[in-house]
């Protein structure tokens, strides 16, 4: 059960331009959601987060907004830059009974930049 | 410099053999966390740590084995019990995070493991 769903595998921009990524959840427990970049060969980096009382939160270039009715949020990155060409995931917090937190990743989507 | 690192970077071993992956991290974080990434799939933890000497199982934990002697330290077994042991495999370690805030979660370069 995919309880965080990226459905673009990949995305084209062109430099310059704004990319906005996608990603839905079902699960309403959820009480945070971060996004998370990745490069070839190495470990993920924490992008950006916002809690499900917000419904944006802003950081340069990067501007993350949550849609909580139905439950989706979406990543803007602008202008787009080449460095920016990576795999993004979306993730989402939940805090257990026992206190033990626990990240659910989505499935990622391939942004590729063109120059 | 502080950080977590992984090692091997790549890792080939014969189908049936354990193997061990080692995960350190001098950022004086209480929780770490195992994760694999298959193509065409997110990260699926497999296990967790909270505190030292305390573990739990993630999603996908079955032929999977970890310890948690030292903070520094998390180091993963993929034993033979593993069915498809093949994957990309990530450390992570976080301050645990609060109701108001999240736990960001700092990960390794991985290591890539093959099993022929």
């Amino acid at each position: 059960d995919q309880q965080v769903k990226q459905n673009s595998p990949s995305l084209s921009v062109q430099e310059g331009r704004i990319s906005i990524l996608n990603c839905d959840y079902t699960n309403s427990m959820f009480d945070y959601f971060l996004w998370y970049k990745k490069y070839p060969a190495e470990g993920p980096t924490f992008l950006i987060s916002i809690s499900s009382i917000k419904d944006k939160n802003e950081d340069g270039r990067f501007t993350v907004f949550l849609n909580k009715s139905a439950k989706h949020l979406s990543l803007h990155i602008v202008p787009s830059q080449p460095g920016d060409s990576a795999v993004y995931f979306c993730a989402a917090r939940r805090i257990s009974n026992f206190g033990n937190e626990k990240l659910t990743f989505g499935t990622g989507t391939r942004l590729t930049i063109i120059p | 410099d502080g950080g977590i690192t992984q090692s091997p970077k790549y890792l080939f071993r014969k189908e049936g053999q354990n193997v061990t992956l080692s995960c350190e991290q001098n950022l004086n974080h209480d929780a770490m966390y195992w994760y694999r990434q298959d193509p065409g799939q997110g990260l699926r933890l497999i296990y967790y740590s909270q505190i030292v000497n305390d573990f739990q199982k993630g999603d996908i934990a079955e032929g999977y084995s970890v310890s948690r002697e030292k903070k520094e330290s998390f180091p993963l077994t993929v034993t033979s019990a593993q069915k498809n042991p093949t994957a990309f495999y990530l450390c992570a370690s976080s301050i645990p995070g609060t109701r108001d805030t999240p736990n960001e979660q700092f990960f390794g370069p991985g290591t890539r493991l093959t099993v022929l």
